[in-house]
């Protein structure tokens, strides 16, 4: 199985700071990466597919990079909305797995 | 757009079996694909398998080979999983996903489903 590592796992942020979390995955996953956000009691959000394809509806201070085994989701300018748990996943090959997620706190 | 709506939550003893249902609505079903993932409490979230209702093709990670069935009815629009030889690990909330873009990517989720395994 492919293995997802996100890096931090929490991360104190101001609102209005630029923040970036960083998602390694064990072997080259080409494009095949999504990010997701999620708060608590809900289910998770699509935000960012292929990598760095924004999806529709999500605003544009998120952007997503990278391809191979490392990557990044970058929010340009953090809003109170943001804080939450960012996961990683890839859709490479079966089995689809996910990072650990990484928890957006409020500074 | 679709929307998906799944079952209620589930108390269940060791050992026992859940099928857990995932309805939707608004859209068409059965080209896209259906993904189970599932959440432990505060813990992340792992992909258990999924299928195309239209092929009936199924895909199940390998932890849960053996454990875990899938299945999709293009008529009710509804997909199903069943967990047998349930354990407290498996307590979590499950979470049906649908890939109406990019195969792989969940763009569309239910609301989740509490399952607690307890004797």
């Amino acid at each position: 199985d492919i293995q997802m590592t996100q890096s931090p796992f929490t991360l104190s942020a101001s609102v209005g700071d630029r923040v970036t979390i960083t998602c390694r995955a064990s072997q080259s996953i080409s494009s095949l990466l999504a990010w997701y956000q999620q708060k608590p009691g809900k289910a998770p959000k699509l935000l960012i597919y292929e990598a760095s394809s924004l999806e529709s509806g999500v605003p544009s201070r998120f952007s997503g990079s990278g391809s191979g085994t490392e990557f990044t989701l970058t929010i340009s300018s953090l809003q109170p909305d943001d804080f939450a748990t960012y996961y990683c996943q890839h859709y490479n090959t079966y089995p689809w797995t996910f990072g650990q997620g990484t928890k957006v706190e409020i500074k | 757009q679709v929307q998906l709506v799944q079952s209620g939550a589930e108390v269940k003893k060791p050992g026992s079996s859940v099928k857990v249902s995932c309805g939707a609505s608004g859209g068409t079903f059965s080209t896209y694909s259906v993904s189970w993932v599932r959440q432990a409490p505060g813990q992340g979230l792992e992909w258990m398998g999924g299928i195309i209702p239209m092929f009936g093709r199924t895909n199940y990670a390998q932890k849960f080979q053996g454990r875990v069935t899938i299945t999709a009815d293009e008529f009710t629009t509804t997909a199903y999983m069943e967990l047998s030889s349930l354990r407290s690990e498996d307590t979590a909330v499950y979470y049906c996903a649908l890939s109406s873009g990019s195969d792989g990517t969940f763009d569309i989720w239910g609301q989740g489903t509490m399952v607690s395994v307890s004797s």
